[in-house]
Parts: C-alpha cells; sequence; structure tokens
C-alpha cells in the first residue's frame, strides 16, 4: 500500500502570497494532522483532523487554516506569508483521532522569499 | 504541558559501537512515548513506541528503548552502530488522546554521525 503522499515537494513564494499543500493519507486512515518543521528544530503540532472535521490545533496564527475532504484528503492553508513561514511542512495520517500511530509524509518544503 | 529534552544534538560513534540516544519527557498524564528517524530531505519514520504495554520497547533497524517512569526517560540505543543509521533523530510525548486528540510534541532532535 501507498503511505502519505503530499504536494508539491518543493514550493517558492513571495511575501503576502497565499499557499495550498495538499495530503493524502493511507488508505483507511480517517484523520490527517500536520506539522510545521523549521529547519534545525523539531515538527511543531499545526492542525488534526478526523472525519472532517477538526480535533485539535497548535498554537499558529488564523492565517494558518486546513480542511480535510470526503475521501480523508487533506489541505492546509498559509495565507499572508512570511519569511517565518519557511519550513518543511510535515502530513501524518494515522486510523483515529486520539491514540493511534501517525505515519508520516515525506513534506513539503515551502520557502518563502 | 507535555515536553520533551533530548541531551545532545550530535552524537558521534565509530561503525559497531553502542547508539545511546537520550530522552528524557514530561507529562502530567501516563504517556505515549515515540522515536522516529529522519533521513536528508525525507520525511519522519517510525522507529518505535511505547504505550505501556512492556518497559522495554523493540523497535525497527535493531533499536530498542526502555521506559524509565522513575527517571521520566525513555533512551534509544543500538548494540551495534552501521554507516546506514546516521540520520536525525526525534524523541516525541503525546498524552494518549486524552484532549479527544493526539498531538506530537517533539524534541529539538539529535544527529547521529557514524564514521567508518
Amino acid at each position: 500500500d501507498a503511505g502519505v503522499t503530499q504536494s508539491p515537494t518543493h514550493l517558492i513564494k513571495t511575501r503576502g502570497q497565499h499557499v495550498t499543500l495538499r495530503c493524502s493519507p493511507i488508505s483507511g486512515h480517517k484523520s490527517v494532522s500536520w506539522y510545521q518543521q523549521v529547519l534545525g528544530q523539531g515538527p511543531q503540532f499545526i492542525f488534526q483532523y478526523y472525519e472532517k472535521e477538526e480535533r485539535g490545533r497548535g498554537n499558529f496564527p488564523d492565517r494558518f487554516s486546513a480542511r480535510q475532504f470526503p475521501n480523508y484528503s487533506s489541505e492546509l492553508n498559509v495565507n499572508a506569508l512570511l519569511l517565518g513561514d519557511s519550513a518543511l511542512y510535515l502530513c501524518a495520517s494515522s486510523l483515529n483521532s486520539n491514540t493511534d500511530t501517525q505515519y508520516f509524509g515525506p513534506g513539503t518544503r515551502l520557502t518563502v522569499l | 504541558a507535555q515536553s520533551v529534552t533530548q541531551l545532545g544534538s550530535h552524537v558521534s560513534v565509530s561503525e559497531g559501537a553502542l547508539v545511546l540516544l537520550r530522552c528524557n519527557y514530561s507529562s502530567s498524564v501516563p504517556p505515549y512515548l515515540f522515536w522516529y528517524v529522519q533521513y536528508p530531505n525525507q520525511g519522519l519514520q517510525l522507529l518505535l513506541k511505547y504505550t505501556s504495554a512492556a518497559t522495554l520497547v523493540k523497535g525497527i533497524n535493531g533499536f530498542e528503548a526502555e521506559f524509565k517512569k522513575s527517571e521520566t526517560s525513555f533512551h534509544l540505543t543500538k548494540p551495534s552502530a552501521h554507516m546506514s543509521d546516521a540520520a536525525e533523530y526525534f524523541c516525541a510525548v503525546s498524552d494518549r488522546g486524552n484532549t479527544g486528540f493526539q498531538k506530537l510534541v517533539f524534541g529539538t532532535g539529535t544527529r547521529l554521525l557514524v564514521s567508518p
């Protein structure tokens, strides 16, 4: 079975622009979580979605939003990009939202100029 | 709030030597604990996880970790390092979903360097 897939692999944007990142979970998984990994640091939790509903949100500004579709894929949107948004954005999928192991995708490298 | 501290941003070992990567956690509830590995320009791969079934957890690629509640530690070990083990290793903690969702809280990572 295919693992978690993310697109695009790399992305370059300028300050003030908007970006949409996409994630497809492992088949059968109903929960998707998003993490931001700034260079040299561990991943930071942004959102978790389960059955198309937001279940949890990390300490990120309202410029960050996400949604989950009926097929359980997900989009992360970031508005009004700042230089500090440059990071590797990781998507993780799990069977449920509470206790199951999260499996990570390869990430999308976002560079904001 | 939960947190993880990984001691040592870089650890260097020789091929064939013991690998020991340290992780201490802080949690107000019994935690789930994880070790993930990240190779350059890749996502995170789960090495092993502790969910209270057994304090000594065996993972992939010969790695294992021992949960020690009295020391609030979850150190990762491997008896004999291989060149392919060179990567970034992250320890993570979660609260077992008590909040209705599972948020992984990661440490800052330890880069393992393996020399011939």
